[in-house]
C-alpha cells in the first residue's frame, strides 16, 4: 500500500535552515507529482509547493517563493524540501502528499502524517 | 491567482441531519475542485475530487456538485464520524489553493 513518511521536523532558531524528507513506498513514485502542504497550529492548510514526476518542474506558493526548495531523489523514492532564513510563522506540521497525477484535477490522493516544525528562539 | 472561499466557516449540526458546505473560487475552473476531510491531529484525506466524484471506499451519504465559481459538498445524513473540518481546493494554473475550510461539530 502507498506510504509516505516524513521526517526532518524539530524546534530551529529563526534565521537557520532545516531539511525535510518523505520516504515513498508503495508505488511507482517516479510516475507521480509530489507535493508539501504545510498546516500552522489551529489553522488551516497551506499548499506549499510542487515538484512534477521527472523532478524537471517545480511550483511554489508565493509565501515561499525563494526560500523553499523542493526536490526528489528517484534513486531512494524520497522527496525533499530544503527551507532557508526560517522565520517564526513557517512553525506548522509539513505534510507531503501525492498527487493522482493521470486525473486532471490533480487531487492529493495520499499524505504521510506530518511533520512539525517549531521556529522559536 | 484562484482564491476560494468556503461558508459557512463553521457549523453545529446533530446526527442525521443533512449538512451542505459551499466552496467558491474567484474565477472560472470549471470543475478542477477536490474536497477533504481532516479530523484533529490527522493528514487530510480525500473524499471527491472532479467536483463530483466520490473516491473509493467514500460512503455515498457524501456528495458533490457544482462547475465554474460555485461548489457543494453535501453530507445527506451525518454520522458522528463525520464530525471533522472540511476543506475544498482547487488546480489553476499550475498552482494549488486551499479554501479555509468549514468545521462541522456536535450541536
Amino acid at each position: 500500500q502507498v506510504q509516505l513518511v516524513e521526517s526532518g521536523g524539530g524546534v530551529v532558531q529563526p534565521g537557520t535552515s532545516l531539511r525535510l524528507s518523505c520516504a515513498a513506498s508503495g508505488f511507482s513514485f517516479s510516475d507521480y507529482d509530489m507535493h508539501w502542504v504545510r498546516q500552522a497550529p489551529g489553522k488551516g492548510l497551506e499548499w506549499v509547493a510542487v515538484i512534477w514526476y521527472d523532478g524537471n518542474n517545480k511550483y511554489y506558493a508565493e509565501s515561499v517563493k525563494g526560500r523553499f526548495t523542493i526536490s526528489r531523489d528517484k534513486s531512494t523514492n524520497t522527496l525533499h524540501l530544503q527551507i532557508h532564513s526560517l522565520r517564526a510563522e513557517d512553525t506548522a506540521v509539513y505534510f507531503c502528499a501525492r498527487d493522482r497525477t493521470s486525473d486532471g484535477t490533480l487531487p492529493l490522493d495520499s499524505w504521510g502524517q506530518g511533520t512539525l516544525v517549531t521556529v522559536s528562539s | 491567482d484562484t482564491q476560494l472561499t468556503q461558508s459557512p466557516s463553521s457549523l453545529s449540526a446533530s446526527v442525521g441531519d443533512r449538512v451542505t458546505i459551499t466552496c467558491r473560487a474567484s474565477q472560472d475552473i470549471d470543475t478542477y475542485l477536490n474536497w477533504y476531510q481532516q479530523k484533529p491531529g490527522k493528514a487530510p484525506k480525500l473524499l471527491l475530487s472532479g467536483a463530483s466524484n466520490l473516491e473509493t471506499g467514500v460512503p455515498s451519504r457524501f456528495s458533490g456538485g457544482g462547475s465554474g465559481t460555485l461548489f457543494t459538498l453535501t453530507i445527506s445524513s451525518l454520522q458522528p464520524e463525520d464530525f471533522a473540518t472540511y476543506y475544498c481546493q482547487q488546480y489553476d494554473n499550475l498552482l494549488f489553493t486551499f479554501g479555509p475550510g468549514t468545521t462541522v461539530d456536535v450541536k
